[in-house]
């Protein structure tokens, strides 16, 4: 049983078009991230949600939306996708702000 | 300035010897450390987790944190060839989890 799944784990697109990612956690955390990891390997955090309210939000431009239905679930949608963008997207939860991650297996994003 | 920083590497180390992997961090004021293990092609893990000076232990791991240098490390005991991976290194402040830029780690047989 996974503990945070991402959908989809590949996405290949043209510049300029809009493309989502979902993340779905069942720890039971109350905490959720979106963090980038680029060519160079440097994980960098977006977004954090505690309990669907927004606590950690980067300097990311405005294309990159966040939105927590929930507390399970954290789902980001990049709009006027540009070759930059392109990198792996890894979700994570915690319990709190502890800094003990769980992540899933990663969105690897392609901008063509 | 890097809020956190390590040698990115790679370190090399034989089989069954000691591999140190070091980290340096720029904020006095962080209270948690974290080492996560990366294997290419996957999502980070966490191995191993400080939050006060000295040395914790755990299996072949041990994390060392000296808050007065801001240094922490991560000797792994009896390298194994599955040891190989990028290992980061991670600090809370600011509310907010910062990763390194990570230490890749080579074991040889």
């Amino acid at each position: 049983d996974t503990a945070v799944s991402q959908t989809p784990k590949y996405l290949v697109t043209q510049m300029g078009n809009d493309k989502s990612i979902k993340c779905e956690q069942n720890l039971g955390h109350d905490t959720m991230y979106w963090y980038k990891q680029d060519s160079k390997k440097f994980l960098k955090i977006m977004f954090s949600y505690n309990n669907k309210e927004l606590i950690i939000n980067e300097t990311v431009p405005n294309r990159f939306s966040p939105k927590s239905p929930d507390k399970a679930h954290l789902n980001l949608h990049i709009n006027s996708l540009e070759l930059g963008d392109s990198a792996v997207y890894f979700c994570a939860s915690s319990r709190g702000r502890s800094g003990e991650l769980f992540f899933g297996e990663g969105s690897r994003l392609t901008v063509l | 300035q890097k809020e956190v920083e390590q040698n990115s590497g790679p370190l090399s180390v034989p089989e069954g010897a000691i591999a140190s992997l070091n980290c340096t961090y720029s904020d006095r004021v962080s209270q948690s450390f974290f080492w996560y293990r990366q294997y290419s092609g996957k999502s980070p893990e966490l191995i191993m987790s400080i939050y006060s000076n000295g040395d914790k232990e755990d299996g072949r791991f041990t994390a060392q944190l000296n808050k007065a240098s801001q240094y922490v490390s991560l000797l792994i005991r009896d390298s194994q060839p599955s040891d190989s991976a990028t290992y980061l290194c991670a600090v809370t402040g600011e509310s907010k989890l910062t990763f390194g830029t990570g230490t890749r780690l080579q074991v040889t047989l």
